[in-house]
């Protein structure tokens, strides 16, 4: 869609801090999430996921946040490290088990 | 375990050039594979996608064309490059069937085209 063509939201944190990165979702029938993290210069690796019988989920330092009423989906990061830097992609689950992806949030840790 | 292994990993290709990136899924059978092209700073913006061997489905018009030869791989090929296929291409892979923890992406090739 459009937002491909966007330059990526950014977000700088304090290391030790925590960061919490949004994504407004656009089907209301999808039912299955995803958040990713990018390293610079690699592919997208799985973070953690979160079905929409959920309103949260919990990883090592990770929670995802699902509110459907609102279609907004955010990601929290604990105690942000250097090497969170990177960027965030959300992905929702649409028919046809084809995933769409959010524009993307570039997470800048300071030191 | 599966696994997927994209190459090369860079490429600096002279407009007008030809061009193919090659992508092979191990460890699966029957999987879903996709290339994406990710332009600097920017999001990913999904160019192929195929559910088997021979289909392919297109999700924007351009320059660029893929093929699936076999069952686990997934070749992205252009006749003549321009200087805006510059970008990032990931490919990736999902099960046919239930896609679980989503897709599974290789570790990109970083094209470009001068």
């Amino acid at each position: 869609g459009e937002s491909v063509g966007l330059h990526l939201p950014t977000l700088s944190v304090q290391e030790g801090d925590n960061s919490i990165i949004n994504c407004a979702y656009s089907n209301s029938a999808s039912d299955y999430f995803i958040w990713y993290k990018q390293e610079s210069g690699k592919g997208p690796q799985f973070i953690i996921d979160i079905r929409s019988n959920m309103d949260k989920r919990q990883g090592q330092r990770v929670t995802v946040l699902l509110n459907k009423t609102v279609k907004h989906l955010s990601l929290q990061i604990a105690a942000t490290q250097p090497g969170d830097s990177a960027v965030y992609f959300c992905a929702e689950l649409h028919t046809g088990n084809q995933f769409y992806f959010g524009t993307g949030t570039s997470l800048t840790v300071i030191p | 375990s599966q696994t997927i292994h994209q190459w090369p990993a860079t490429l600096v290709q002279p407009v007008g050039s030809p061009l193919s990136l090659e992508c092979t899924v191990e460890g699966t059978s029957n999987p879903n594979l996709y290339w994406y092209r990710q332009a600097a700073g920017r999001g990913l913006q999904l160019l192929f996608y195929s559910v088997g061997i021979g289909q392919i489905s297109s999700e924007v018009p351009q320059n660029l064309s893929a093929s699936r030869p076999q069952d686990r791989q997934f070749i992205l090929s252009s006749k003549k490059l321009l200087l805006s296929d510059s970008g990032f291409y990931l490919c990736a892979w999902s099960s046919g069937s239930a896609p679980l923890y989503g897709y599974t992406f290789g570790s990109g090739t970083r094209l470009t085209v001068v």
